[in-house]
């Protein structure tokens, strides 16, 4: 069975420094894996996606993640954090044939000046 | 942006009550999906379709029911609604591309917020 798993569900930086949050997953074959985030009582949008080409992927607004098959992982970075930046993320893997999601629990990042 | 549309945007409803939210998409994409999302949940999968008349449950289908007799329309059904209920629903469409580089990303409405008393 497939999952994902959101290590942080609350992550708090200064405005400037880098960020960090960190997803795991777990898939009986290669996967699919996004990152979305979600702005304070908006939709979803997404950020980048890994579709088994290249292993470091990068998205919009400075965020990249690099999908690390011996770690089980799909962690998202950012090098300086904006405040816009201020919002819900969420790590999601798609399963085979049905392209159903299957969402982690969220991370709130938090900006400070 | 993939065009998806949702109605209503907002509702209040007493418990009981039926209540039906409709996902309306020009894309023509053949998988829909309807989630719902709670804080600490994340998004979670209520039913989907892989085509017109063809649905299934998802992992939270409980309470409710689906139709889709158009391409471009997929309904969820609370028929008699509670308070856990209560949630924001998203709708999401998916056209596999089977040419390189295909996109495999959903496509999300802008999502209704029900609120059950």
């Amino acid at each position: 069975a497939q999952s994902v798993t959101q290590l942080d569900s609350h992550v708090s930086v200064s405005e400037g420094t880098p960020v960090l949050l960190r997803c795991n997953y777990s898939s009986s074959y290669s996967p699919s894996l996004f990152w979305y985030v979600q702005h304070p009582n908006k939709g979803l949008q997404l950020l980048l996606k890994y579709t088994s080409a290249a292993t470091l992927v990068k998205g919009i607004n400075g965020f990249e993640a690099e999908f690390k098959k011996s770690e089980t992982s799909f962690h998202l970075t950012k090098p300086s954090a904006h405040m816009s930046d201020a919002a819900e993320y969420f790590c999601v893997v798609s399963k085979r044939r049905t392209y159903k999601y299957i969402f982690g629990t969220g991370t709130r990042l938090k900006v400070l000046a | 942006d993939a065009g998806i549309t949702q109605s209503p945007r907002h509702k209040v409803t007493e418990t009981g009550t039926p209540v039906t939210l409709r996902c309306h998409q020009t894309e023509n994409h053949r998988y829909m999906y309807w989630y719902r999302q709670d804080p600490g949940h994340g998004l979670r999968l209520i039913h989907y379709s892989y085509g017109v008349k063809d649905t299934d449950k998802g992992e939270v289908s409980d309470g409710y029911s689906v139709s889709r007799s158009k391409t471009e329309d997929f309904l969820l059904t609370l028929e008699s609604a509670t308070s856990s209920q209560t949630s924001v629903y998203f709708c999401a469409t998916y056209e596999s591309d089977t040419g390189a580089g295909g996109s495999y990303e959903q496509y999300f409405g802008p999502g209704t917020r029900l609120t059950v008393t």
